[in-house]
């Protein structure tokens, strides 16, 4: 595998559900990133993590969990989620020395029932 | 705070028209600036980027400079493709050096090529 990857790419998920989703770098980076992106509104970030702490959560729901186990890895978990999460959801990552280009994963489709 | 303005779309162009999406930004200190595009179905694809004033970034057709005294960073392509239909975003980092590894987009432009 290269780059990032996300898995899984699309999730149906019911308002009662918990699920998880993954994130994996093979770029050898040191700072992830958990994006949402919905139609017509521009990208969200939503955490940041800098060698494996979270250094930023832009008031973020508490239904949206992160977790960095280490500086390859980077979960979001979800539970009791409404219809307007329903969003693309997007990881990136970056070396944290600058000038800061993130790379990112495909993507996972999350849609909320 | 920052911000990244971008030009409405979709802008439509027909194959080997020139193309121009413009790009404006508010920040503080010195900024890196970046354009990333989005083709259907795929995450931000980073196409180029400048990191100081008066930089030209350019990859495959495509160039922005980084014009301090205009506060901008236009993306140009002298002769587009039907395959450069995309969202295409711009975008900058936290440049005051708080070294957040922070990105703020623009709100993106789609493009649609047509033969």
């Amino acid at each position: 595998e290269t780059g990032v990857t996300q898995t899984p790419r699309h999730l149906v998920m019911g308002m009662t559900n918990k699920k998880s989703l993954k994130c994996e770098q093979h770029l050898g980076h040191n700072a992830m990133y958990w994006y949402k992106q919905s139609a017509k509104k521009p990208l969200e970030l939503m955490f940041v993590y800098s060698l494996e702490e979270r250094v930023e959560n832009n008031s973020v729901p508490s239904r949206f969990s992160p977790e960095c186990p280490n500086s390859s890895h980077l979960f979001l978990h979800l539970h009791t989620l409404q219809p307007e999460d329903s969003a693309l959801y997007l990881c990136a990552s970056s070396d944290s020395g600058g000038p800061y280009e993130q790379y990112f994963g495909p993507g996972t489709r999350l849609t909320v029932t | 705070g920052d911000s990244v303005t971008q030009m409405e779309g979709p802008v439509t162009l027909s194959e080997e028209a020139f193309l121009t999406i413009n790009c404006t930004y508010t920040a503080t200190g010195y900024p890196s600036l970046f354009w990333y595009v989005q083709y259907p179905g795929e995450g931000l694809q980073l196409l180029l980027k400048a990191t100081k004033a008066d930089d030209k970034g350019s990859n495959k057709g495509f160039e922005a400079t980084y014009r301090k005294e205009t506060t901008s960073f236009h993306l140009e392509k002298g002769s587009v493709q039907v395959s450069d239909s995309a969202v295409y975003f711009c975008a900058l980092s936290d440049g005051a050096g708080r070294n957040t590894g922070k990105l703020i987009f623009g709100q993106g432009t789609t493009l649609q090529v047509k033969p």
